[in-house]
């Protein structure tokens, strides 16, 4: 079937404004992640969902940043009044919900905020 | 001090050669490790797991040492397709039904003829 979907694949925008990002897991998957790939840094986590809870946002680094998750599916995660330091590449994951099953990682979205 | 911990590298290295990476990780508490391969501007792939017994793949064998807090992956006969950037990662926890997983900053490989 069909892997981890991203939307959109690149997003160029102006600092100050609201973006919006898109993760379509692979269906069955009832885990969702969400992480971040900075230039020449690791990836960083964000924060996941359990169906359509997110049990844990610490990750989120500040409170600019929120996520949602509706019908145990689609996830979007918005940025809002983006700044420069946002520039990265965030990357969404999915598993089955078992602490031990393998996540799954979509292409990402590249956002650059000018 | 970071929570995984690799030689950025880049390891260069010919066709042929066995090339080895070695990985450390700090939280004792870690309950399952993976070696991911990320491609030039892709997302990372999982390549395999780890295990205290030794895992083979092929050209491709991980080795995990609790004790140390070591992971280890060694790459034998490389070939060109082998070059990419290889990312230790750990996972702890997050609920009985989730973990999350560290990432190491990656070691970076280049095949060369």
């Amino acid at each position: 079937g069909a892997g981890v979907s991203q939307s959109p694949s690149n997003k160029v925008t102006e600092k100050g404004k609201d973006v919006e990002l898109r993760c379509d897991p692979i269906s069955g998957h009832t885990a969702l992640y969400w992480y971040r790939q900075s230039l020449g840094q690791g990836l960083e986590f964000l924060i996941y969902f359990q169906g359509n809870s997110a049990p844990d946002k610490s990750g989120l680094p500040s409170d600019r940043f929120s996520a949602e998750r509706t019908g145990g599916s689609v996830s979007t995660l918005t940025i809002q009044r983006t700044q420069q330091e946002d520039s990265a590449v965030y990357l969404c994951a999915s598993s089955l919900g078992q602490v031990k099953n393998i996540q799954y990682f979509g292409a990402g979205t590249r956002l650059s905020v000018l | 001090r970071k929570e995984v911990e690799q030689d950025p590298g880049p390891f260069n290295v010919p066709e042929g050669a066995t090339v080895a990476f070695n990985c450390t990780y700090s939280n004792s508490a870690s309950q399952s490790f993976f070696w991911y391969r990320q491609d030039c501007r892709k997302e990372p792939k999982l390549l395999m797991s780890v295990y205290s017994s030794g895992n083979e793949d092929g050209r491709f064998t991980a080795q995990l040492n609790r004790a140390s807090q070591y992971i280890s992956l060694l790459i034998r006969d490389s070939k060109l397709s082998d070059s990419a950037t290889y990312l230790c990662v750990v996972t702890s926890e997050l609920t009985g039904t989730a973990s999350k997983l560290t990432f190491g900053t990656g070691t970076r490989l280049q095949v060369t003829l």
